[in-house]
């Protein structure tokens, strides 16, 4: 069944590294979200993308963080240098524009950064 | 005015009882306001969604009530069982596709 894949599931990292996660959509969905969730502030949108073009990353530490998607099959997200203070869940989601904005969420990349 | 509050942060059920989640938001432009269920080690996933136009609305021991005037929305799990331990998610969106949630509510059943 479609799902929503996330790569890797588990990524421990000391800081300073780069960190890339990498995220494939629901085929033919195009609408594109990451978010982040950690115990104290709950799930976060970091950015998103309709139709490969980045709408919205207020969310994101600019100096640090980029979001991109280099084709309608992945979105990447990527953080250098990383700090500790990044550890967290990271969450793809993928969606259709105009069907009642339901996000189907992927399974996660756990970030321990040491 | 972006906030979606949500409580409790944690809420312990009997097998068999009732379990009540509230939320509510300041943005009358919201017109969508979904609620996702989370497993341990999981994505959020869609459980129940409503829009504005109705008060409530059910899906199995899922029912979801809406107060527009009052700018609330609540989920109520009905004979809750162990297997519906989880953390839940109010959610709510206008204007773009962005979803703004909830804090989350740590749901335990217990047997």
């Amino acid at each position: 069944d479609a799902r929503v894949t996330q790569t890797p599931r588990h990524k421990v990292t000391e800081m300073g590294q780069e960190v890339t996660m990498r995220c494939q959509p629901i085929l033919g969905h195009n609408t594109v979200f990451w978010y982040r969730q950690t115990m104290m502030q709950g799930l976060e949108l970091l950015a998103y993308f309709r139709n490969r073009a980045p709408l919205d990353d207020s969310g994101m530490p600019k100096d640090r963080f980029s979001a991109e998607m280099p084709d309608a099959t992945l979105a990447t997200l990527k953080i250098q240098p990383s700090e500790p203070r990044d550890s967290a869940v990271y969450f793809c989601a993928s969606g259709l524009t105009g069907t009642g904005a339901e996000q189907y969420f992927g399974p996660g990349t756990r970030l321990t950064v040491t | 005015q972006q906030q979606v509050k949500q409580s409790p942060q944690s809420l312990i059920v009997q097998k068999g009882g009732i379990s009540i989640i509230n939320c509510a938001y300041e943005n009358t432009a919201f017109d969508y306001f979904p609620w996702y269920q989370q497993f341990p080690g999981k994505g959020p996933a869609l459980l129940i969604a409503i829009r504005p136009d109705v008060s409530e609305k059910k899906e199995g021991r899922f029912t979801i009530s809406f107060n527009k005037s009052a700018k609330q929305f609540s989920l109520h799990i009905m004979d809750s069982q162990p297997g519906d331990s989880a953390t839940y998610f109010c959610a709510a969106k206008g204007g773009s596709e962005k979803l703004v949630f909830g804090k989350g509510t740590k749901l335990t059943v217990n047997p």
